[in-house]
């Protein structure tokens, strides 16, 4: 079967910078994506790896271990409106489905 | 430029009965997935189109879901003889081709209440 997994919640400060990991087993891959949703908001397009190593985008950065099947999505300089949840999704195959994990509910603290 | 829209926002409807989604993707995108998504959880694939045939539905529950797009760009969602557990938010997303890893973008959502 396909198996996403991520923290369930986490909580950060202000100003700093957190990790949120995400491990997967799934047939077939051809990209791990980050999505960030508010809550009562459809998801929004954060990250995406292909190959191993990390992609910077200003504040946020993804990483990808295809051997390990592990990713991580790393948020610098936090801020309040990045309370949300972060979604980690693969995709299987060209032009096949999607499997997303349950997603992490992160709450930045003044 | 305009967004993926959905209608209706919000949909109650009694067991047994039958609705309706619609998605209007973003002008240009040929590809296009239905997803639904519920409380505290990842959204869960349902069917992906590319141009106006449906390339994977294996996440269609069961033969009481059904989605069309007839024309390659509006999509409708069929859910015959609802079920209180077919509640839930129905996302769709679309993207510019679907053979490529290009990002998707989502629509608000309809909110499905089945009472």
């Amino acid at each position: 079967g396909q198996n996403i997994d991520q923290p369930t919640e986490m909580t950060a400060t202000e100003g700093a910078i957190v990790q949120i990991n995400c491990t997967y087993q799934t047939s077939g891959f051809n990209g791990l994506f980050w999505y960030q949703q508010h809550a009562g908001e459809a998801p929004t397009f954060l990250s995406y790896n292909v190959l191993d190593g990390l992609e910077e985008k200003g504040r946020f950065s993804s990483f990808l271990s295809r051997s390990k099947g592990y990713s991580y999505l790393l948020l610098k300089e936090l801020q309040m409106k990045d309370s949300a949840s972060y979604l980690c999704a693969v995709r299987r195959d060209y032009g096949q489905n999607f499997v997303f994990g349950p997603g992490t509910r992160l709450s930045v603290l003044p | 430029g305009a967004g993926v829209s959905q209608t209706p926002s919000n949909k109650v409807t009694e067991k047994g009965k039958y609705v309706e989604l619609r998605c209007d993707p973003i002008s240009g995108h040929t590809a296009l997935y239905w997803y639904r998504q519920s409380l505290g959880q990842g959204p869960e694939f349902l069917i992906y189109f590319q141009g106006t045939g449906a390339a994977d539905d294996s996440g269609l529950p069961n033969d009481r879901f059904f989605a069309v797009r007839p024309e390659g760009s509006v999509s409708t969602l069929k859910i015959q003889r609802t079920e209180r557990g077919d509640s839930a938010v129905y996302l769709c997303a679309s993207s510019l081709r679907g053979d490529t890893p290009y990002e998707q973008y989502f629509g608000p959502g309809t909110r499905l209440t089945v009472t």
